[in-house]
């Protein structure tokens, strides 16, 4: 069975702090991994990760991909206030005829203090 | 300017109606999911079509129920058969055929309430 799971389940941290999210997934024919950010309504693109070991970088933020153990993490440096939100990971499947299949997980809830 | 939409942005609805929630995209995107997200947890999903005229049941598809007639367009009905049907929903489409990889869009997301 398809899975993806995201620890912790929350966190609260002080604005500076320096944060890492973890992604774990067991899916078959797997195609990439993706990170997501919701503060209110829709969640926001922020990574797609198809490579082990390549870092992507965007700001403060940054993600890696490990396929062998099976994991991703996101590292979010200096965190500010408006970091807050629940971070979603997903991890995209490959369906024979072309189309993919998305697994989320059940998100991470970040609280930045202020 | 491409995207995804959803329709209402909220809906209330007596417990009984069925309602149908909408969800249009022009990217192309050949696989199209719904979700439903409760307070505290994570995105669940209901139904997912890869291709026209084909759709899945997802993890909680019990008093749901879709159409795909068009690439375009992928309507979820919530029955009177959902026992709690008051949540966020949010459609999702993937998987431009031409592109490899591409990452998912969302709408923004349909707040149904039952009252």
């Amino acid at each position: 069975e398809d899975k993806v799971v995201q620890s912790p389940l929350s966190l609260v941290v002080h604005e500076g702090d320096t944060v890492t999210l973890n992604c774990s997934y067991e899916v078959t024919n797997f195609r990439s991994l993706l990170w997501y950010k919701q503060e209110k309504k829709a969640p926001t693109f922020l990574f797609m990760l198809t490579s082990s070991g390549i870092e992507k970088k965007s700001g403060r933020l940054s993600s890696i991909l490990d396929k062998k153990e099976l994991f991703s993490i996101l590292n979010i440096t200096a965190t500010q206030t408006g970091d807050s939100a629940v971070y979603l990971c997903a991890v995209e499947k490959y369906i024979a005829g072309g189309a993919n299949n998305l697994f989320f997980g059940t998100g991470t809830r970040l609280t930045v203090i202020p | 300017d491409g995207g995804i939409t959803q329709s209402p942005k909220y809906l209330f609805r007596k417990e009984g109606q069925n309602v149908t929630l909408s969800c249009e995209q022009n990217l192309n995107h050949d696989a199209m999911y719904w979700y439903r997200q409760d307070p505290g947890q994570g995105l669940r999903l209901i139904y997912y079509s890869q291709i026209v005229n084909d759709f899945q049941k997802g993890d909680i598809a019990e008093g749901y129920s879709v159409s795909r007639e068009k690439k375009e367009s992928f309507p979820l009905t919530v029955t009177s058969a959902q026992k709690n049907p008051t949540a966020f929903y949010l459609c999702a489409s993937s998987g431009d055929r031409e592109q490899l990889n591409t990452e998912a869009f969302f709408g923004q997301g349909t707040r149904l309430t039952v009252v």
